[in-house]
């Protein structure tokens, strides 16, 4: 298993402002996923981010509104760049315990933008 | 991409009572997993079961891989259990390790 700590676990927000999520993890883990729970919706996927190179960003989110850090194989950074409250939602970063096996999340960062 | 319908989309119990919640998917997985997501937002690992069947306590799950659908049994429904319980699967042939959610089971126990 995988034990991760993500923060902060919550936030209100100026519209116009950026905030960004932290995620750690116990162990050391190839991919990392970044995903947005809008208020009563799933968990859709926003980017997938692997150490030492580029983010890889699912259609409908971009780079500049959603840069992502990955600078070793325990820690990611996820940034809301000029929040509107459009981006009000719990966002949650992810890893898999090995390919193709059980994935854990973190305790997600519940966001309100005002 | 892989499409992953659960039903019922909400479900009321008085505690005590039996469910069974139900996920199909619509083409062949590597991973399936149901989550509860508690009032909070955290999503708890309830199975990992691409196929076959497991139980952990009052719950158990079955996944049967063959005709693309799982099932999940909550036997003597706590209040304690209330929440939304996701499926989602990763399917394949796709090579990404990321998964596909599916809209949820809102699940309210009621004393």
């Amino acid at each position: 298993s995988a034990v991760i700590s993500q923060k902060p676990s919550r936030d209100i927000c100026q519209r116009g402002t950026s905030l960004t999520i932290q995620c750690q993890v116990d162990s050391q883990v190839t991919m990392m996923f970044w995903y947005r729970q809008q208020p009563g919706q799933s968990l859709t996927l926003i980017a997938t981010a692997n150490q030492g190179s580029e983010a890889t960003y699912e259609s409908g989110f971009v780079i500049d509104k959603f840069p992502i850090s990955r600078p070793n194989l325990t820690f990611s950074t996820l940034t809301v760049s000029n929040m509107s409250p459009e981006d009000s939602s719990i966002y949650l970063c992810s890893v898999e315990a090995g390919g193709g096996t059980e994935a854990f999340f973190g305790q997600g960062t519940r966001l309100t933008v005002v | 991409g892989i499409q992953v319908e659960q039903s019922p989309p909400d479900l009321i119990l008085q505690e005590g009572a039996n469910s069974t919640l139900r996920c199909n998917f619509s083409d062949s997985v590597n991973n399936l997993q149901w989550f509860h997501q508690n009032p909070w937002g955290q999503l708890i690992n309830l199975f990992y079961i691409p196929s076959g069947t497991k139980q952990n306590g009052r719950l158990s799950a079955t996944t049967v891989a063959t005709e693309r659908y799982s099932l999940l049994y909550i036997s003597s429904s706590q209040t304690t259990d209330s929440g939304v319980y996701f499926c989602a699967v990763e399917n394949s042939g796709a090579g990404s390790y990321q998964l596909t959610f599916g809209k949820g089971t809102k699940l309210s126990v009621i004393p």
